[in-house]
């Protein structure tokens, strides 16, 4: 499991796009790049999963660039409701059963 | 379909009590997991079972006990609870490695509150 750093909090505003960025500078050649949303007093829920390019789904949008040493989940204008915990993970899907999470990234949203 | 269920919700328990925390899937998962998170604080996990027959130590096992009962139950127990183990306990379940459908999905359950005193 490639270890990952994440900013510990972010604040933005309604209505505007917010990326959060993920750093794994030890990615290895068969890690995929998952994002998790955590609400409060809630499990985390899985939201997007990548392995290269750009991945695309109702909830964000995940971009990774060539070299895969970092990722950025890209929320389009976000709402109240989007504050949470984000909790960036990277790992071989097919082998690694042992999934830790990190700190994650504490979004608020103001109004 | 209720995905993962976790008994009890909530839990207050006296230091030196012990107590299990249950866990099922109906999903059909081959992995399943127990992590804790303390107030403000990100997930550790505490024992994972990749299969049916197999479990194996997380970040923070000690205090701690598991039994993969069969392929959709996965039980914590606390032997003697202490006030340090007074946390938010999250059952999460998987497809699992080596099957067509592997992904870092994991599917959680609502959680377990326990208070230790």
């Amino acid at each position: 499991l490639a270890k990952t750093t994440q900013p510990i909090s972010m604040d933005s505003y309604e209505g505007q796009e917010v990326n959060i960025t993920c750093s794994h500078n030890n990615i290895a050649t068969n890690d995929y790049i998952t994002w998790y949303q955590q609400f409060p007093s809630q499990g985390p829920r899985f939201i997007i999963q990548g392995y290269k390019t750009k991945v695309t789904n109702e909830v964000a949008s995940l971009f990774i660039p060539a070299d895969r040493k970092s990722s950025t989940l890209s929320l389009p204008r976000v709402s109240l409701s989007d504050t949470a915990v984000y909790y960036c993970l990277v790992g071989d899907r097919g082998r690694d059963d042992k999934i830790i999470f990190g700190k994650g990234t504490r979004l608020h949203i103001l109004p | 379909n209720a995905g993962v269920t976790q008994t009890p919700k909530f839990q207050v328990l006296k230091t030196g009590q012990s107590m299990t925390l249950q866990c099922a899937q109906d999903m059909n998962h081959n992995s399943m997991y127990w992590y804790r998170q303390d107030p403000g604080m990100g997930l550790r996990l505490i024992y994972y079972s990749a299969s049916e027959g197999t479990t194996d130590k997380g970040e923070v096992p000690n205090g701690y006990n598991v039994s993969r009962l069969n392929k959709r139950e996965f039980s914590l127990r606390l032997e003697s609870a202490a006030p340090s183990q007074t946390s938010v306990y999250f059952c999460a379940s998987r497809p699992g490695t080596y099957t067509p459908e592997s992904s870092y999905e994991q599917y959680f359950g609502p959680g377990t509150r326990l208070t230790v005193t």
